[in-house]
C-alpha cells in the first residue's frame, strides 16, 4: 500500500527555522517526483515545488523560490520542506504528494495527511 | 503563469441531482487537466486526470470532459459523500490549481 506519512503539527515563533518531513512507503521512493502543496487557512491549494528523490533534482514555483527549501534523503525515503526564518504568513497546512509517473506525470495521486504549521508570537 | 478560473464558486444541489463544475484556463492546456476532491479536514483526492481519465477506484458517476481552455467535471447523480470542495489543476506549463468550487447540500 502506497503511503506518505508527514511529521506532526508545529507551533513556531516568527524568525524561527523549521523542517517538516514526508516519508514514503509501499513503492519505489526514488523514481517518483514528490510535490509540496500549501493550503492557507480557509483558502485553496498552491503548488510550491517538486523534488525527484533519485537525484534531488528540485524545482520551485516562482512564488516560493527563495522562500523555502525542498530536499530529500533517499536512504530513508523521506522528503523535506524547510524554512530558515518563518513569518506569520507561513501559517498553513502543508501537504506532500506523489506525482504520477510516465505519460501523465504532473498529477498528484497519493497524498500525505498534511502538516499544520502555525507561526505566532 | 496559467490561471485557472473555476465556476461557480459555490454550487447548491440536492442528493440525486446532477452537478456540473467548470474550469477555464487563461491559455490552452491541451488535455493536461486534473480534478481533485477535498473534504473538510482531509487531504485532496485525485478524481480525474488528462481531462477525462478516472483515477483508481473513482466511481463512474464522476466524469470529466473538455480540452484547450474549457473543462467540465460532471457528477451524474450526487451522493451524500460528494459534497466537498473541488479543484482543477493543469500540468501544461508548470503546475497551477484553480481556486475551487464548493459543492454544498441545498
Amino acid at each position: 500500500e502506497v503511503q506518505l506519512v508527514q511529521s506532526g503539527a508545529e507551533v513556531k515563533k516568527p524568525g524561527e527555522s523549521l523542517k517538516i518531513s514526508c516519508q514514503g512507503s509501499g513503492y519505489s521512493f526514488t523514481i517518483y517526483w514528490i510535490g509540496w502543496v500549501r493550503q492557507m487557512p480557509g483558502k485553496g491549494l498552491e503548488w510550491m515545488g517538486i523534488i525527484y528523490p533519485g537525484d534531488s533534482d528540485t524545482r520551485y514555483s516562482p512564488s516560493f523560490q527563495g522562500q523555502v527549501t525542498i530536499s530529500a534523503d533517499k536512504s530513508i525515503s523521506t522528503a523535506y520542506l524547510q524554512w530558515n526564518s518563518l513569518k506569520a504568513s507561513d501559517t498553513a497546512m502543508y501537504y506532500c504528494a506523489r506525482l504520477i509517473r510516465g505519460d501523465s506525470s504532473g498529477y498528484l495521486d497519493y497524498w500525505g495527511q498534511g502538516t499544520l504549521v502555525t507561526v505566532s508570537s | 503563469e496559467i490561471v485557472l478560473t473555476q465556476s461557480p464558486a459555490t454550487l447548491s444541489l440536492s442528493p440525486g441531482e446532477r452537478a456540473t463544475l467548470s474550469c477555464r484556463a487563461s491559455q490552452s492546456v491541451s488535455s493536461y487537466l486534473a480534478w481533485y476532491q477535498q473534504k473538510a479536514g482531509q487531504a485532496p483526492r485525485l478524481l480525474i486526470y488528462d481531462a477525462s481519465k478516472r483515477a483508481t477506484a473513482i466511481p463512474a458517476r464522476f466524469s470529466g470532459s473538455g480540452s484547450g481552455t474549457d473543462f467540465t467535471l460532471t457528477i451524474s447523480s450526487l451522493e451524500p459523500e460528494d459534497f466537498a470542495v473541488y479543484y482543477c489543476q493543469q500540468r501544461s506549463n508548470w503546475y497551477t490549481f484553480g481556486q475551487g468550487t464548493k459543492l454544498e447540500i441545498k
